[in-house]
């Protein structure tokens, strides 16, 4: 596709529940990062991924998130027990990486999941 | 641990007005800097970033961001606004050495542009 996709675009869901995210990134980008937008937050960088693996996972606040990478594309971000303090926007963005370095390689973001835990 | 301040949550001002963003960040080591717009109901958008070399950068629409190390502030600058450019502005930070190479945000400035 022309950029990043996010489904759903939003979704509502109860306290308790599992809920699954998914980002399809540009055709080709190897790396692939989530993050999250709250109010009062801000952006916090949840995890990146580099191909199907996940060097850094510093930013997942609890143990009830996970994310996955399958076939260096699509990436699945999953949130067990949903709790309130989880409704945000979740954002997902990748880049090509053909400097070598992610810092310098454009992140393109997609238009993001916005979840309301009720 | 590296930080983005920006120093305004809200920015009003009227059309074609000149405007300045205000962006301070903290790192002991060398950094890349950045801004990215996220027009209303729309993903964040690259309007430039700093790795090196000239300290005036240019990027789309018309704006322009000047890095000063001695002061650790990066202000994103436009001459003269556009109702267009209402949206919200978020300076970031990367450390391009090892470790976590992950965009550190600041809280963002919600530039509102007037009639």
């Amino acid at each position: 596709g022309a950029g990043v996709s996010q489904s759903p675009s939003n979704k509502v869901t109860e306290k308790g529940k599992d809920v699954e995210l998914r980002c399809d990134p540009i055709s080709g980008h190897t790396a692939l990062y989530w993050y999250r937008q709250s109010l009062g937050q801000g952006l916090e960088f949840l995890i990146y991924f580099q191909g199907n693996s996940a060097p850094d996972k510093s930013g997942l606040p609890s143990d009830r998130f996970s994310a996955e990478r399958t076939g260096g594309s699509v990436s699945t971000l999953t949130i067990q027990r949903t709790q309130q303090e989880d409704s945000a926007v979740y954002l997902c963005a990748s880049s090509f990486l053909f400097s070598g370095s992610h810092a310098t390689d454009t992140q393109y973001f997609g238009p993001g999941t916005r979840l309301t835990v009720l | 641990a590296q930080s983005v301040t920006q120093l305004d949550s809200q920015v009003p001002v009227f059309e074609e007005a000149p405007v300045e963003l205000r962006c301070n960040y903290s790192s002991s080591v060398s950094v890349y800097l950045f801004w990215y717009v996220q027009y209303p109901n729309q993903g964040l958008q690259l309007l430039l970033k700093y790795l090196s070399g000239s300290t005036l950068v240019k990027g789309i629409n018309g704006f322009e961001a000047e890095f000063n190390k001695s002061q650790t502030s990066f202000h994103l600058r436009k001459p003269s606004v556009h109702i267009s450019d209402t949206a919200e502005y978020f300076c970031a930070v990367s450390v391009p050495q090892g470790g976590s190479e992950k965009l550190v945000f600041g809280k963002g400035t919600k530039l509102t542009v007037n009639p």
